[in-house]
């Protein structure tokens, strides 16, 4: 059974500073997503990771993915307030193709103050 | 843009009622998807649909079923509503291997 484990679920930042969210899984998989979902709204994607050692970049935001070690990261570079959000990563069920069923970790709560 | 839209953003039901949530999606999309979100429990897949009349059980799929007549159409059933259902319902649909793209969720109350 797969699972998949965020840390931390809190994180509390200074603007200006990084950090960095961790995605472990339990099992092979080759397919990690990242969403955003702010406060009363739905979740929106931000990175698709599909391959061991992929690196996706928009703005403030890096995600990268070690199939090896099962682990994927969000880094968060210089974090302003509108980043404050809560982050989830998505592990495809399905090694070797893709059915589209995700499992998702429970959430890292990011919150940025000045 | 893709559009997935759930039929209501909030919704008050009583114990014991049938309970339909329905959601709509416009871009032909074969996978669809219903999950419940709780705070502290993250997102848990209740039921997911990869074809028209085709379903597959989630993780928490007990007190609840599902309906595919329509490509686009995927509706959710609570066949006999608890308060132990009261949560947030996002419904999401995807091409195959793709990002999910959700819609606004509906907020049910069992009361």
């Amino acid at each position: 059974e797969l699972k998949v484990e965020q840390n931390p679920l809190f994180l509390s930042m200074q603007e200006g500073k990084n950090y960095t969210i961790y995605c472990n899984y339990s099992t092979t998989s080759d397919r990690l997503y990242w969403y955003r979902q702010d406060p009363g709204k739905s979740l929106e994607s931000l990175f698709v990771l599909l391959s061991n050692g992929a690196v996706k970049q928009e703005g403030r935001l890096m995600a990268s993915l070690d199939t090896k070690a099962r682990l994927s990261t969000l880094h968060i570079t210089a974090a302003v307030h509108d980043l404050s959000a809560t982050y989830f990563c998505a592990v495809d069920t399905k090694y070797g193709g893709s059915q589209g069923n995700l499992i998702f970790g429970k959430g890292t709560k990011l919150s940025v103050k000045p | 843009d893709v559009k997935v839209t759930q039929s209501s953003r909030y919704l008050v039901k009583r114990t014991g009622e049938k309970v339909f949530l329905e959601c709509v999606q416009d871009m032909d999309h074969e996978n669809m998807f219903w999950y419940r979100q709780d705070p502290g429990l993250g997102l848990r897949l209740i039921y997911f649909s990869y074809d028209v009349k085709m379903k597959e059980k989630g993780d928490i799929p007990e007190g609840y079923s599902v309906s595919r007549e329509k490509k686009e159409r995927f509706s959710l059933i609570l066949e006999s509503a608890s308060t132990n259902q009261t949560s947030m319902y996002l419904c999401a649909s995807s091409p195959l291997g793709q990002p999910q793209h959700f819609g606004d969720g509906t907020r049910l109350s069992i009361l």
